[in-house]
């Protein structure tokens, strides 16, 4: 059974540029939830996708959105980076939307490594 | 807002020592407690899903116990390896408890290495 597969794993780009990365989620799962991780902090929500609607979002402004498919493939996309996007993004899917992650908790992707110079 | 402390935030041990880590979070509508292992250059892998005070759950050497009352959870790890470096996150639901709109609200980590 294939993981979640996030993809690029790498990306550099420069201030001013925007990025999309992309998450397929575990076969089944219809539940993706995205994560920001810097250095020295914990893991940040970003926001939480179902059936191609946004359920939930984190304190983030909105150069970030997202979006989902209707095969549960979702994307990330940030305009205008700033330096301080430099980061780890990871994206999680779960089954059964948010009750699944409750229950069953996340099965995580490698993350995207974003490079902002 | 929500916030998830875990201590210490590194711990160096040899093989074979036993160890133990600290997860607190906020006591009140409490909904779940998780705990993920992240080994360098993969991803978090989930430990343990906990929801009922007093639950222990264990998975091989590795254990957790639950206390909502009180808000903490303790992560123990029995004769530790060298594989069992990695950092140790735990999250707990949050911001609005007991409603579908919750995300898991993960603390920093506790970063454990383990020599030979």
């Amino acid at each position: 059974k294939a993981g979640v597969t996030q993809t690029p794993r790498y990306l550099i780009k420069t201030r001013g540029q925007q990025v999309t990365l992309s998450c397929s989620p575990i076969s089944g799962h219809r539940s993706v939830s995205w994560y920001q991780q810097t250095p020295g902090q914990g893991l940040q929500f970003l926001f939480e996708y179902f059936s191609e609607t946004q359920r939930n979002k984190g304190n983030f402004p909105g150069r970030f959105s997202g979006r989902q498919f209707s095969n549960s493939r979702s994307e990330m996309n940030v305009s205008t980076l700033e330096l301080g996007d430099s980061a780890l993004y990871l994206c999680a899917s779960s089954p059964k939307g948010t009750q699944g992650a409750l229950v069953y908790g996340y099965t995580f992707g490698s993350g995207t490594r974003l490079t902002v110079v | 807002i929500l916030n998830v402390e875990q201590s210490p935030q590194s711990l160096h041990v040899q093989e074979g020592d036993s160890t133990n880590f600290t997860c607190s979070f906020p006591s009140s509508n409490f909904y779940a407690l998780h705990w993920y292992r992240w080994e360098t250059a993969k991803s978090p892998e989930a430990l343990f899903v906990m929801t009922l005070n007093g639950d222990e759950k264990k998975k091989g050497r590795i254990s957790a116990t639950l206390n909502t009352k009180e808000g903490y959870s303790y992560l123990y790890i029995k004769g530790s390896q060298p594989e069992d470096s990695a950092t140790y996150l735990c999250a707990s639901w949050g911001p609005n408890y007991g409603g579908s709109q919750g995300n898991l609200i993960f603390g920093k980590g506790t970063k454990l290495s383990v020599k030979p």
